[in-house]
Order: structure tokens, then C-alpha cells, then sequence
């Protein structure tokens, strides 16, 4: 049973514009909501983070939005930059004790210039 | 600059091979995680600990176990691989609770089992 799920594989936007990944989930137990950004060969990176108790949080280019009564989340980029270009993880956690994490099977994002 | 660090970016090994795969944090935390990665999967937990000698399974247990004698240390164990365990895997690390920043992940290592 998939708790995490990035229905969309690939996303494909121009340079400058807005790219919006798209992330579900079926448990409502999760409290904490992350995004990683993954470049190939490398580890996963920590990109930006919410509380289930919030619905928006903004770092920079990047903000990520939760609606919890479609328990649904999504992170936006404005702009977009070819550097952007990897593959998005999102991820839950159920519990702040052993704080484990579920993941999406990734969203990979190519920005074009 | 903190750090998990994966002892091999690369290995190959053998059918039947009986393979430790070593990762290191110097961050303190205390909780550790092990996690494969596959094309069209994503990650998924193979095993946690959350204390020195503690250890817990993930969804993903079988094939596999796990090694903590010291906090900074946790360690995969293939007793057997198989071809099917070929795979990029990836350690991380976390304090628990709280406000929390996440994971710190390592670099990965990318197991070629032949």
C-alpha cells in the first residue's frame, strides 16, 4: 500500500517559469511533510520542510503548500533554473520517536533554458 | 561540516557473497537509517536503529540485517546477496522528535551483485 504517492514521473518546464510538483498521501497520522532533491549518483538532499499543523512555508524560490483535507502537498519553484534539473522526493513522517520517513517514488524535473 | 558518510561509492560482488556496506555520522544523532533505492520504487527502508545495539525492521527486511555497536556507526549486512539486491543504497541519520530538519543522507553506494 503506497502511503506517498508522486503520481506524475517527469515534468518538463522552461527556464524562468514556475515548476509545481504534486505529492499525495493516504495517512492521516503524518505530522511532518519534507522535500529532497536528488542529483544522480549523489545522496538525497534536504530541500524544504512543513508541519502538518501549517499550511505554507517559503524558502526562497522554493514553497511548499499542504491541504490537509485533501491531504495533499505541493512544492513550488519560482523561477526555475537548469540547475534545478533532479529527481523530487517527497516524504512523511508517522511519529516524531523514531522519526521514520515514507517516500514518493520521485517526480524527476528537467528545466530547460 | 556535518557529515554521513558511506564507506564505497561503488562494489561488485559476487552471487552467495556475504557483504558489509559501513556508514558513519558525526552528528551525534541517534537515529540511523538504511534505505535502497530503485528506478520507479523510490526508497524504501530496509532498517533502522534509534540507540547503540537497538535495531528495528523497515518494510523491507529480508535478505538483510544490521550492525550498531557504536552511536556513530550502523552497518548493512547482505548475509547472501543475490542479483535482486543490486541497488543503490543510501544511509542517513537524524535526531529524533521535535522541529526537525529531516534526514542527513550519505552519498550512496551503488551494489552491482553478478
Amino acid at each position: 500500500d503506497q502511503q506517498v504517492k508522486q503520481n506524475s514521473p517527469s515534468l518538463s518546464v522552461q527556464e524562468g517559469r514556475i515548476s509545481i510538483l504534486n505529492c499525495d498521501y493516504t495517512n492521516s497520522m503524518f505530522d511532518y511533510f519534507l522535500w529532497y532533491k536528488k542529483y544522480p549518483a549523489e545522496g538525497p538532499t534536504f530541500l524544504i520542510s512543513i508541519s502538518s499543523i501549517k499550511d505554507k512555508n517559503e524558502d526562497g524560490r522554493f514553497t511548499v503548500f499542504l491541504n490537509k483535507s485533501a491531504k495533499h502537498l505541493s512544492l513550488h519553484i519560482v523561477p526555475s533554473q537548469p540547475g534545478d534539473s533532479a529527481v523530487y522526493f517527497c516524504a512523511a513522517r508517522k511519529d516524531s520517536g523514531y522519526s521514520t520517513l515514507t517516500f514518493g517514488k520521485g517526480t524527476m524535473l528537467l528545466v530547460s533554458p | 561540516d556535518v557529515k554521513v558518510t558511506q564507506s564505497s561509492r561503488y562494489l561488485v560482488k559476487r552471487t552467495g557473497e556475504k557483504v558489509f556496506l559501513e556508514c558513519v555520522q558525526d552528528m551525534d544523532h541517534e537515529n540511523m537509517f538504511w534505505y535502497r533505492q530503485d528506478p520507479g520504487l523510490g526508497l524504501r527502508l530496509i532498517y533502522f536503529s534509534y540507540d547503540v545495539k537497538m535495531k528495528e525492521k523497515g518494510d523491507i527486511p529480508e535478505g538483510y540485517s544490521v550492525s550498531r555497536e557504536k552511536k556513530e556507526r550502523f552497518s548493512l549486512i547482505l548475509e547472501s546477496a543475490s542479483t535482486n539486491q543490486t541497488s543503490m543504497y543510501l544511509c542517513a541519520s537524524s535526531r529524533p522528535g521535535g522541529d526537525w530538519g529531516g534526514y542527513t543522507f550519505g552519498s550512496g553506494t551503488r551494489l552491482t551483485v553478478v
